[in-house]
């Protein structure tokens, strides 16, 4: 059974550049969610993908987007880089969309804006 | 929005010692997950607690949640290196919408 898996390890981009980050769930997950994760700070829930449909998400503006495949790998894309969007970013897979569902984590993708 | 805090911040203890983590709240969480984390890697599930003055352990760790379910407390006993880490809470809140609210975590170094 492969884990989650993300990719690229790390990134470094300029600011007011876009961003494609990818994310590999889980065999037989069909839920990914992706989380900001700031130095210092605990994860912040971005979106939730099911079934390639958005279904839930927190508080970070539109130039934020993502997809699901109908494999249900997924990609976070950020437009117009700005400098605090320096973060960790993780994607986590699950079997289902409920919280109740355990989520497993990739090891993140770290991403520099300069 | 609800306020999240985790106590303390960063926690430098001995091979051996015991300590305890806190996660409190002003709002009531429907169920409440534990996570730590190690560096390069993301969190990975330690326990979810459901029910108000629950208490759930696992090997060395003891997790309890408050009757009102507006906190919980993570208890390591004789702590370990391998318990070296980024302990998360993240509560749930009814009807969020799949929101998922992680704390800000307590840095844990055990040294040996």
């Amino acid at each position: 059974e492969t884990g989650v898996t993300q990719s690229p390890t790390h990134l470094i981009k300029t600011r007011g550049q876009q961003v494609t980050l990818r994310c590999s769930s889980q065999s037989g997950h069909n839920t990914v969610s992706w989380y900001q994760q700031a130095l210092g700070q605990g994860p912040q829930f971005i979106f939730q993908y099911y079934r390639e449909e958005e279904n839930g998400r927190g508080n970070f503006p539109p130039r934020f987007s993502g997809l699901q495949f109908p494999n249900y790998s997924s990609e976070l894309n950020v437009n117009a880089l700005e400098l605090d969007d320096s973060a960790l970013y993780l994607c986590a897979s699950s079997f289902g969309t409920g919280l109740s569902y355990e989520q497993y984590f990739g090891p993140g993708t770290r991403l520099t804006v300069t | 929005t609800q306020l999240l805090e985790q106590s303390p911040q960063f926690l430098s203890i001995q091979e051996g010692e015991n300590l305890t983590v806190y996660c409190n709240s002003s709002s009531v969480f429907s169920s409440l997950q534990w996570y730590r984390q190690e560096p390069g890697e993301g969190p990975v599930l330690l326990v979810t607690v459901v029910t108000g003055g629950e208490v759930k352990k696992l090997k060395r760790l003891t997790f309890q949640f408050g009757d009102a379910r507006k906190d919980s407390s993570l208890h390591i006993t004789a702590a370990q290196p391998g318990d070296t880490g980024l302990y998360l809470c993240a509560p749930v809140v009814p009807n969020n919408n799949n929101d998922m609210r992680f704390g800000a975590g307590t840095r844990l170094t055990v040294k040996p």
